[in-house]
Order: C-alpha cells, then structure tokens, then sequence
C-alpha cells in the first residue's frame, strides 16, 4: 500500500545545531508540504513542492530549507535549530489541486 | 487573504448524541474546496469529509455531514451518534487554485460516556 512516512518520529537537538527531518512519500504524489503545529495556531505552512526541482515558500519559512530532487523526498531543514522551532512537524502530499492532503505521522521536535 | 476561523475551542457532546463544529472562511475565489480534518491522540490526521465548492449538495460520509453555506462562508461539521472515538481535535481547511491548505486553529472534541 502506498503511504506516506516520517522520520524520526521525536528527536530532541541542541540550540544552533543543523537538523534534517525525513519526509518519504509513494503514493507518487507531485505536490509535497512541510507544516508545523503549535497549540493556538494550528497548521501552518513551512514550505512546499509541486515537483522535482520546485521549492517554495510558505507563510513561516524562516530557518527552514527544503530539497526535492526526486519524487518520493523533501526533507526539512532546519539550518541552526532554535527554541522557537520547537513543534510538531507534519509534510503532506498531494495528487493535484482538487483533492485533500494525505499526511504523515508526525515529527516532534524538541530544540533545548 | 484567505482565512479559515474556528470560533469553538472546545466542545462536548454525549454518546449517542449530535454535535455541530462551527468554521467561517474568507475569499474571494468563486471556486474552492472544504475540508474537515480529525486529529486524534495518536497524532495522524484523517480527513474526515470534503465539499466542493460548486456542489450545492452538503457532503456526508456515513455519521458525518457538513452545512455548506456558500453565501455566508459557513461549513459546519455535523456528527451524529457521537461515539467515544471521536474525540479529537477537528481542523476545517480551505484550499482553491494556486492557494495551498489553509487551517483553522482546530476545536477539541469530547466525548463524554
């Protein structure tokens, strides 16, 4: 069955340090986006893919950084973890404009 | 910009018994897609039921039901014989042409046996 998987699934990190959240989807899906969840603000929208090659940028962008060079990944970057960045983190893909998110399990993340 | 509002942080509701989740939306775009997501304690997010803008029939998936009410910029979500199970935070979302999801803040559900 086709699913869509995240790693780590917790992952605690020092202040300053560069971490890299996993995001590994087969459902063959184009588009592809980073949220995180914080109590009182829901989702909100780190940053997003509608194909190979294709990086945008979402409404809370700083610090973050993403890749896709294939299909199947985009994996999150934080480039110098900061407390703020403590959250739980979702990536979701997508088949096309039309349809809903599948999403991922969920990565918390925990800067100290 | 487009906005999703959830006016109820929290709700309750009986076994058995039916609740309403409220979500108001801002936009401009004639075309759209409605969302209701379910959070439980395990994290995962399932979507529960979409509409389509254009559809003036209201979505339902088995005891779930929504109230579109394109005017007014209302979708509500409505859940008959509320089981145990569904406790969880639900999350309405908002998605048109070029615009990705956008959520409400989310309304815990509880169910009370």
């Amino acid at each position: 069955d086709a699913e869509i998987t995240q790693s780590p699934r917790h992952k605690i990190t020092e202040t300053g340090r560069q971490v890299t959240l996993a995001c590994h989807q087969t459902w063959n899906h184009n588009n592809m986006f980073w949220y995180r969840q914080d109590l009182g603000h829901g989702l909100r929208l780190i940053h997003y893919s509608y194909g190979v090659q294709d990086t945008n940028k979402g409404e809370v962008s700083d610090g973050y950084s993403v890749s896709r060079s294939n299909t199947e990944d985009l994996p999150l970057t934080l480039e110098s973890a900061a407390s703020s960045q403590t959250s739980v983190y979702f990536c979701a893909s997508s088949p096309g404009f039309l349809y809903g998110y599948t999403f991922g399990s969920g990565t918390r993340l925990t800067v100290v | 910009a487009q906005t999703v509002t959830q006016s109820q942080p929290e709700m309750s509701v009986q076994e058995a018994e039916t609740v309403t989740l409220s979500c108001t939306y801002d936009t401009s775009e004639s075309d759209y897609y409605l969302f209701w997501y379910k959070q439980p304690p395990s994290r995962q997010m399932i979507l529960v039921i979409r509409q389509e803008a254009y559809k003036q029939q209201n979505a339902t998936e088995n005891r779930f039901s929504v109230n579109f009410q394109k005017a007014a910029k209302s979708f509500s979500l409505k859940i008959s014989d509320s089981q145990l199970g569904d406790a969880a935070m639900y999350f309405c979302a908002y998605r048109s042409g070029g615009v990705n999801l956008i959520f409400g803040k989310g309304t815990k559900l509880s169910v009370k046996p």
